[in-house]
C-alpha cells in the first residue's frame, strides 16, 4: 500500500481565483490520478499524470482549467483555475502501478467556491 | 461500453441485519479487475477487495463476503451482522487497460445506513 497526503485538506475560495492542490506519496509510483467527486456523486476521473510526460485528460476536462504537474515519482499538483461555484467538490488523488493492482487514495481536498 | 451499475442508491438496515450490495458490470475485455471501496463520512476511500476476471472464487473476510459471478457479470458484497460503523458509501469499480495506461470506472455508489 501507499500513504498519500493532500494539501490543503479543505478550502473556501472566491470565484475567479485559482487553487493548487498538492499530492504527496511516501513511495515512488508510476501513475497518479486526479478525481473529482461532486456532492453526493461518484468519482469522476479528471486526468492521469505520469512523471516526465503531459497529463492525459478525460473527456470534459481541459488543461487550461485543470493544469497538472508531475515533477517526480512522489509528487503531483492539480490546479483548479478561474473557479466557479460549480467547481465545489472533493478532489482526490490516487496512485497505482497497473490495472491489476489496487489504487490507493489520498484523503481528499474539500473545496467550496463562493 | 464499459460500465458499472450499482442500482441501489441507498439502503437502510437495523444493526445486526445482513445486507447485500449489488454491483453489475459491463466490459468487452477478457481480462479485467473489480474492486470495492468504502467511503465513510470522513471522505477517504478505503480499499476493501480486488478480484480478477479469471478467479471466480468467493471470498470471505470477517463479516464481509463477496460473490463474483461472470455468468451474470456481477460482483456483489454482503455484510453479515451489520454494525453502525458500516454506515458509509460503498463503491464498486472496474479497472481496465486502455492505450497503454489504465483507469477505474466507478459505479454511482450505494449509501448504507445502519441504524442502532
Amino acid at each position: 500500500s501507499a500513504v498519500i497526503s493532500q494539501k490543503p485538506s479543505r478550502d473556501i475560495c472566491q470565484r475567479g481565483t485559482s487553487l493548487t492542490i498538492q499530492c504527496q506519496v511516501d513511495s515512488q509510483v508510476t501513475m497518479m490520478f486526479w478525481y473529482r467527486q461532486q456532492p453526493g456523486q461518484s468519482l469522476t476521473l479528471i486526468a492521469t499524470a505520469n512523471q516526465g510526460s503531459e497529463a492525459t485528460y478525460e473527456s470534459g476536462f481541459v488543461i487550461d482549467k485543470f493544469p497538472i504537474s508531475r515533477p517526480n515519482l512522489t509528487f503531483s499538483t492539480l490546479t483548479v483555475s478561474n473557479m466557479s461555484p460549480e467547481d465545489s467538490s472533493i478532489y482526490l488523488c490516487s496512485v497505482g502501478r497497473a490495472a491489476q493492482e489496487t489504487q490507493y487514495f489520498g484523503p481528499g481536498t474539500r473545496l467550496l467556491v463562493l | 461500453a464499459q460500465k458499472v451499475t450499482q442500482a441501489q442508491t441507498e439502503i437502510s438496515v437495523v444493526e445486526k441485519e445482513d445486507v447485500t450490495l449489488d454491483c453489475v458490470y459491463e466490459t468487452r475485455d477478457t481480462t479485467y479487475y473489480l474492486f470495492w471501496y468504502k467511503q465513510p463520512p470522513s471522505g477517504e476511500l478505503v480499499f476493501l477487495i480486488r478480484r480478477n476476471s479469471f478467479d471466480e472464487q468467493n471470498e470471505i473476510s470477517g463479516r464481509y463476503s463477496w460473490n463474483f459471478q461472470k455468468s451474470t457479470s456481477s460482483f456483489n458484497f454482503t455484510i453479515t451482522a451489520s454494525q453502525v460503523v458500516d454506515s458509509a458509501v460503498y463503491f464498486c469499480a472496474l479497472s481496465r487497460t486502455t492505450s497503454g495506461t489504465y483507469k477505474y470506472i466507478f459505479g454511482t455508489g450505494t449509501r448504507l445506513k445502519v441504524l442502532a
